[in-house]
């Protein structure tokens, strides 16, 4: 079993949706949560970045982590076709020299 | 936005031949890593390095190795490509010490014919 699932997707919403991308994860040594956004031929780009549990806001996007039921979400309110890409979840415990886990990825359109 | 580069791009070579994908980075980030990734899947690690002069293997089994011998320069060699060596390879950095978040080169995406 992995250490981390991801909502395989794909995702298809229209323009203007509030869009909901999550993850679960079995290790409860993780305690650095990340977001990555990846474009089509390109790496991922580091979206949000939150330590423990609760919330974080940056513009358009909310993470959420819920350690108790390891459980981490991202919203995105709003969502305009820009968003359309790969959302990648990640994370990372503590002296673990900075290695992280992934999920696989979900993939997101967002229609005009 | 973050400063690392990889090289080539793209690359389609016959098998056997000895291959090294460049990784560069200008943020002074003393931890580096490779990556590989199949479409539709996770990223796995396949190598990763503290600093100069340290190199360790990743999760995911590799024939492939690496060097760092300047803290801005992390270079994969794979001495004789196969075609199951097909894949996209991500080279990442991050600030040490503690668990800072990495932040990637866009690819060399490799096919061996």
């Amino acid at each position: 079993q992995k250490e981390v699932e991801q909502d395989p997707g794909p995702l298809s919403v229209p323009e203007g949706a509030i869009v909901s991308l999550n993850c679960t994860y079995s290790n409860s040594a993780f305690q650095y949560f990340m977001w990555y956004r990846q474009y089509s031929r390109k790496g991922p780009e580091l979206l949000m970045y939150t330590y423990s549990s609760g919330n974080k806001e940056d513009g358009r996007f909310t993470a959420q982590v819920d350690k108790s039921s390891k459980y981490i979400s991202l919203f995105i309110r709003d969502s305009q076709p820009s968003d359309s890409a790969t959302y990648l979840c990640a994370m990372s415990r503590s002296g673990g020299a900075g290695k992280s886990t992934f999920g696989d990825g979900t993939t997101l359109t967002v229609k005009p | 936005e973050a400063d690392i580069y990889q090289t080539p791009r793209y690359l389609v070579i016959g098998t056997g031949k000895k291959i090294t994908l460049e990784c560069s980075q200008t943020m002074g980030h003393d931890k580096m890593y490779w990556y590989q990734q199949d479409p539709g899947m996770e990223l796995h690690l396949i190598h990763y390095s503290y600093g100069v002069n340290s190199t360790e293997k990743g999760d995911l089994s590799s024939e492939s190795t690496v060097s760092r011998i300047r803290t801005e320069h992390f270079p994969l060699t794979l001495e004789s490509a196969r075609p199951s060596h097909t894949s996209q390879y991500l080279c990442a950095s991050s600030p040490g010490p503690g668990n800072q978040p990495q932040h990637f080169g866009d690819g060399t995406r490799l096919s061996i014919l």
